[in-house]
């Protein structure tokens, strides 16, 4: 059972590049998200999805985007990367019944630098 | 805007001591508040979860006291181990949703 795994776990971009970032989950949760982690920031929410087809921003969300066009997927985009955008992003899911209700389970990791 | 205010920023702490990170929130339409652990090169993940209506949940040697009219949650590890060395994270969940907000984070270290 692999959980959340996110591709690629490294990336080195040039400033004004686009990447894209693969979440995928095998734990048939509903919900999904994405945050950053920055020093002394904690972590930021920058999008989430309740379901196959539905995305909403969370509190960080500009210069992103994503989608969510199969349940087990959710993708983050950026379409032109900046130096702010360097951080490490993490995938979460949720189950939202049965046992463990509640409990995020997140990634390992991407870790993005944007020069 | 940083709904829940997480200190200290880092702790060091003896071999067999006692780690306290503590943990505020303004909103008070939250109605779940787990702690997260996360080793270097790691994710997150869940250590102990409390809701508002409990003053307390003690799982092994670490625990959550939760004051719900100050708006204050704290993490206790009892007899704190080398292997206890990581960042902690508080969160709190929105009342009735799945989106969580997490504090700024703990770095700890135990000493052997």
């Amino acid at each position: 059972n692999a959980g959340v795994t996110q591709t690629p776990k490294f990336r080195v971009l040039k400033t004004g590049q686009s990447m894209t970032l693969l979440c995928a989950q095998d734990m048939n949760h509903e919900y999904m998200y994405w945050y950053r982690q920055d020093p002394g920031m904690g972590l930021r929410l920058i999008h989430y999805s309740v379901g196959e087809g539905t995305t909403a921003k969370g509190e960080v969300p500009d210069g992103y985007n994503v989608s969510r066009l199969k349940k087990q997927n959710f993708l983050l985009g950026l379409e032109s990367a900046a130096p702010s955008q360097t951080s490490v992003y993490f995938c979460a899911s949720v189950n939202r019944v049965g046992r463990n209700t509640g409990e995020l389970f997140f990634g390992e990791g991407s870790r993005l630098t944007v020069l | 805007q940083q709904q829940v205010k997480q200190s200290p920023q880092s702790l060091i702490v003896q071999k067999g001591g006692i780690s306290i990170i503590n943990c505020a929130y303004e909103n008070t339409a939250f109605d779940y508040f787990p702690w997260y652990q996360q080793f270097p090169g790691k994710g997150p993940a869940l250590l102990i979860a409390i809701r508002p209506d409990v003053s307390e949940k003690k799982e092994g040697r670490f625990t959550i006291s939760f004051n719900k009219s100050a708006k204050q949650f704290s993490l206790h590890i009892m007899d704190s181990q080398p292997g206890d060395s990581a960042t902690y994270f508080c969160a709190a969940r929105a009342s009735g949703t799945y989106k969580y907000i997490f504090g700024t984070g703990t770095r700890l270290k135990v000493l052997a």
